[in-house]
């Protein structure tokens, strides 16, 4: 079965500094996977998705994300963090044949000035 | 383009009754699925819909239903309220079904049950 972990709930950074967020994921076939960010009270917004394409894949925001096969890893990294940068972000799998996301339990990130 | 809308934005409803809320997706998206949101067990998938026929469900009790409309709106329906119910349920849309597409989410509906 498919599942997603990331790696800390809370995540602190200092305005300026690298933000990493840590997503591995289990699949027994190549998936599809994604990296969503939610604002208080909104719904999700797409930051960026791998699709078997190039293995660092650039999203919005300055945001990006490599898929490293051997580690089953899909880390979340941004240069310098940016007061707007605070959010929930959650990482997901899917399938493909089967279409549903399958999500981490997503990590809070705290941006302090 | 408009995004994905959902209606409406909160709803307070009292254990036992029923609970329809309603989704549009993108125009010329024919893919809806639902997830419901909760603090104690997060993001979870409900069913998606395709072309008016469910593709896919989750592991949720048969007192959550859908269906999905010939101009690919949807509607989730809750029977029976339960206290447990109480979430933020968002929508999905995507050109197609197989998440290679990517899905675009709505704003969601936070149901309260009292």
């Amino acid at each position: 079965a498919q599942s997603v972990t990331q790696l800390g709930s809370h995540v602190s950074v200092s305005e300026g500094a690298l933000v990493l967020l840590r997503c591995n994921y289990s699949s027994s076939v190549p998936p599809y996977l994604f990296w969503y960010v939610q604002y208080p009270n909104q719904g999700l917004q797409l930051l960026l998705k791998y699709t078997s394409a190039a293995t660092l894949v650039k999203g919005i925001n300055g945001f990006e994300a490599e898929f490293k096969k051997s580690e089953t890893s899909f880390h979340l990294t941004k240069p310098s963090a940016h007061m707007s940068d605070a959010a929930e972000y959650f990482c997901a799998v899917s399938r493909g044949s089967q279409g549903n996301l399958i999500f981490g339990k997503g990590t809070k990130l705290s941006v302090k000035p | 383009k408009a995004g994905v809308t959902q209606t409406p934005r909160y709803l307070i409803k009292t254990r036992g009754q029923q609970v329809t809320l309603s989704c549009s997706p993108i125009s010329g998206h024919r893919s809806v699925s639902w997830y419901q949101q909760t603090p104690g067990q997060g993001l979870q998938f409900l069913f998606e819909y395709f072309s008016e026929t469910q593709r896919n469900k989750g592991n949720f009790p048969g007192r959550f239903s859908g269906r999905q409309f010939s101009n690919s709106r949807s509607e989730m329906n809750v029977s029976t309220l339960e206290l447990g119910d109480s979430a933020l349920y968002l929508c999905a849309s995507s050109l197609d079904s197989g998440g290679g597409y990517g899905y675009t989410f709505g704003s969601g509906t936070r149901l309260t049950v009292v």
